[in-house]
């Protein structure tokens, strides 16, 4: 089992939907949890990062955490075609750190 | 310019050679991390450093050697090249540990035949 699970899509969604993006760890010792976007043959860039369990909003994009079930989402609203990218979720704790295999995301105009 | 880059973009080598993969940022952070991307996998870390001349590895360092004699450099080289080791590499800047807050080159899709 992988130490953090993503469904690598692909997502389609139309302009305008919520998005939701999910992944599950298994290193209770996570104590940092962040939100990537990539772009095709870019580098990622930080979206949002949470420290332990809660919400965070940024604008269209919101980061929620669950400690107790292990469980991290990104919620996109009114998502644009601008958005479609690749999401990576990373955790880090305990000097590591992991990344998901990231969602693919494409927001049909 | 300020920032983190990476040279060179593409790269086709041959099994067995030695290449080194660069990378140079501007920030003065202390860390920086050099990770491969395989499709299925996401990023695995190779190797980090958290000072001129303290480095560690990480997830996946078999085969590959770095070195940090300056804070803002930290060259990747894979000693002989295996197929296995194609890949798209990118490397990592933080002040933070870990890189909570990481910033990222741009990737060197490195392919070995």
């Amino acid at each position: 089992q992988k130490e953090v699970e993503q469904d690598p899509g692909p997502l389609s969604v139309p302009e305008g939907a919520i998005v939701s993006l999910n992944c599950t760890y298994s290193n209770s010792a996570f104590q940092y949890f962040m939100w990537y976007r990539q772009y095709s043959r870019k580098g990622p860039e930080l979206l949002m990062y949470t420290y332990s369990s809660g919400n965070k909003e940024d604008g269209r994009f919101t980061a929620q955490v669950d400690k107790s079930s292990k469980y991290i989402s990104l919620f996109i609203r009114d998502s644009q075609p601008s958005d479609s990218a690749t999401y990576l979720c990373a955790m880090s704790g305990n000097n590591d750190m992991r990344f998901g295999a990231g969602t693919r995301l494409t927001v049909k105009p | 310019d300020a920032g983190i880059t990476q040279s060179p973009r593409y790269k086709i080598t041959e099994t067995g050679r030695q290449v080194t993969l660069m990378c140079h940022q501007t920030w003065s952070h202390s860390y920086m991390f050099w990770y491969r991307q395989d499709l299925g996998h996401g990023l695995r870390l190779i190797y980090y450093s958290a000072a001129a001349d303290i480095t560690d590895k990480g997830e996946v360092p078999d085969g590959y050697v770095v070195s940090r004699s300056k804070t803002e450099n930290f060259p990747l080289t894979l000693e002989s090249a295996t197929r296995s080791q194609t890949s798209v590499y990118f490397c990592a800047s933080s002040e933070v540990q870990m890189n909570t807050e990481a910033f990222f080159g741009q990737g060197t899709r490195l392919t070995v035949v």
